[in-house]
């Protein structure tokens, strides 16, 4: 069964305090891994797809890594605009799953001023 | 402009009664997905839709039901059978296919009261 676990559960960050997060998978063959941003109220804003090792993505403060069992999301130089929960989520090529996108459960950031 | 729109945003339902969730979505996406989040909790898969007049239930289909009569429309009702229905319901869709984001509305919040 497909798995992904997210870590930390909750960071809280000084303004320009750089840190990463992490979303580990166990999947039978990744088809892509997804990054979403989520606003409270709201429903997640994407963010990057990763398709296989060692691919990078970068969006203003924010990039992305993949390694064969995880992800990292590196927030730098951090902004209060940059609070929010963070998802990770995987598509596999499991014909049982096909379709599926299964999601961790977030890394919820506050940056303080 | 292109998108998924979700109705109501707030939503009351008496203990027993079932309730309908409309997603729309512009986007020509063939994809369409229905998701549940509780507090602290990752997304979780109520049913998926990739094409139009079939449906898969994900992993909590249990006390829901869907059509996908359009290709631009995959309502979810929540019926009686439905234990704990109170959280917040996320519509989503994406084009065909493995390597594809899927994009999401902003939420229906629903309450049983």
């Amino acid at each position: 069964e497909d798995q992904v676990t997210q870590s930390p559960e909750a960071l809280r960050l000084q303004e320009g305090e750089s840190s990463s997060l992490n979303c580990s998978y166990t999947v039978s063959g990744l088809r892509g891994l997804f990054w979403y941003r989520q606003d409270p109220g709201k429903g997640p804003e994407f963010l990057f797809t990763l398709y296989s090792a060692g691919e990078e993505k970068e969006k203003e403060r924010l990039k992305a890594t993949l390694t064969k069992k995880e992800s990292f999301l590196h927030i730098t130089a951090p902004k209060p605009e940059d609070s929010a929960t963070y998802l990770c989520a995987v598509r596999s090529e499991s014909t049982d799953s096909w379709g599926k996108l299964q999601f961790g459960a977030g890394t919820q950031v506050v940056v303080t001023p | 402009d292109g998108g998924i729109t979700q109705s109501p945003k707030y939503l009351f339902r008496k203990e027993g009664q079932n309730v309908t969730l409309s997603c729309e979505q512009n986007l020509n996406h063939d994809a369409m997905y229905w998701y549940r989040q509780d507090p602290g909790q990752g997304l979780r898969l109520i049913y998926y839709s990739q094409i139009v007049n079939d449906f898969q239930k994900g992993d909590i289909a249990e006390g829901y039901s869907v059509s996908r009569e359009k290709k631009e429309s995959f309502p979810l009702t929540v019926t009686s059978a439905q234990k704990n229905p109170t959280a917040f319901y996320l519509c989503a869709s994406s084009l065909q296919g493995f390597n594809t984001e899927a994009f999401f509305g902003q939420g229906t919040r629903l309450t049983v009261v």
